[in-house]
């Protein structure tokens, strides 16, 4: 069964960094793309940040670039999201989700940013 | 950038209707079109890929169709399980955009 498991949400103070984490299961994970997809509080979803299987291949949605930085770790099938100059807008849920299309999805993690 | 509209942003509807979501991509993107299911406090759940293939596990009551620009998506018989919010989801080029949701209430 695939499993992806978020982990590291927390509140930060805005200009704060964080780094979050998504541990995967079932399947061979250095075979597949990765992505992170944010939802704010009652907003609706949007696309974050995408990494290939061997990590050589990334892309940024433009609200996040420069800040954030996507990685993997294909030993410890292990995705990873640094946030970094956290603003408010940026609280969200993330989740990590696997391939194009996302077909499976983890249950999130909540990033709060605020003072 | 490619944008999705979805329409409508909201929808009333009785157990038993059919009704119809339409996502509209702002250049063509072939049949790169992926519609997810999310109900409150969940994550999102895959139901259509490909614009019409429905994934394993999905039932038939969900259909896709659509190529190029426009899309839909389709449920038949409605069932309480099924109000939920929907969204779309292109896939052909990043940033990948999603449709801005479309919330179907009971009647």
């Amino acid at each position: 069964e695939v499993q992806l498991v978020e982990s590291g949400g927390d509140l930060v103070q805005p200009g704060g960094s964080l780094r979050l984490s998504c541990a995967a299961s079932g399947f061979t994970f250095s075979s597949y793309s990765l992505n992170w997809v944010r939802q704010a509080p009652g907003k609706g979803l949007e696309w974050v940040s995408y990494i290939s299987s061997r990590g050589s291949t990334t892309y940024y949605a433009d609200s996040v670039k420069g800040r954030f930085t996507i990685s993997r770790d294909n030993a410890k099938n292990s995705l990873y999201l640094q946030m970094n100059s956290l603003r408010a807008e940026d609280t969200a849920v993330y989740y990590c989700a696997r391939d194009l299309p996302l077909v499976y999805w983890g249950q999130g993690t909540l990033v709060a940013v605020s003072s | 950038d490619i944008q999705m509209t979805q329409s409508p942003s909201s929808l009333s509807a009785s157990v038993g209707d059919r009704v119809t979501i339409t996502c509209r991509a702002s250049q063509g993107i072939s049949n790169y079109l992926a519609w997810f299911q999310q109900k409150p406090g969940k994550a999102p759940k895959s139901l259509i890929y490909a614009a019409s293939s429905l994934q394993s596990g999905v039932p038939s009551k969900f259909s896709g169709s659509g190529s190029g620009t426009d899309f839909t998506l389709t449920i038949s018989s409605l069932q309480p399980e099924d109000f939920a919010t929907y969204y779309c989801q292109e896939y052909s080029t990043y940033p990948y955009t999603f449709g801005q949701g479309t919330k179907l209430e009971i009647k």
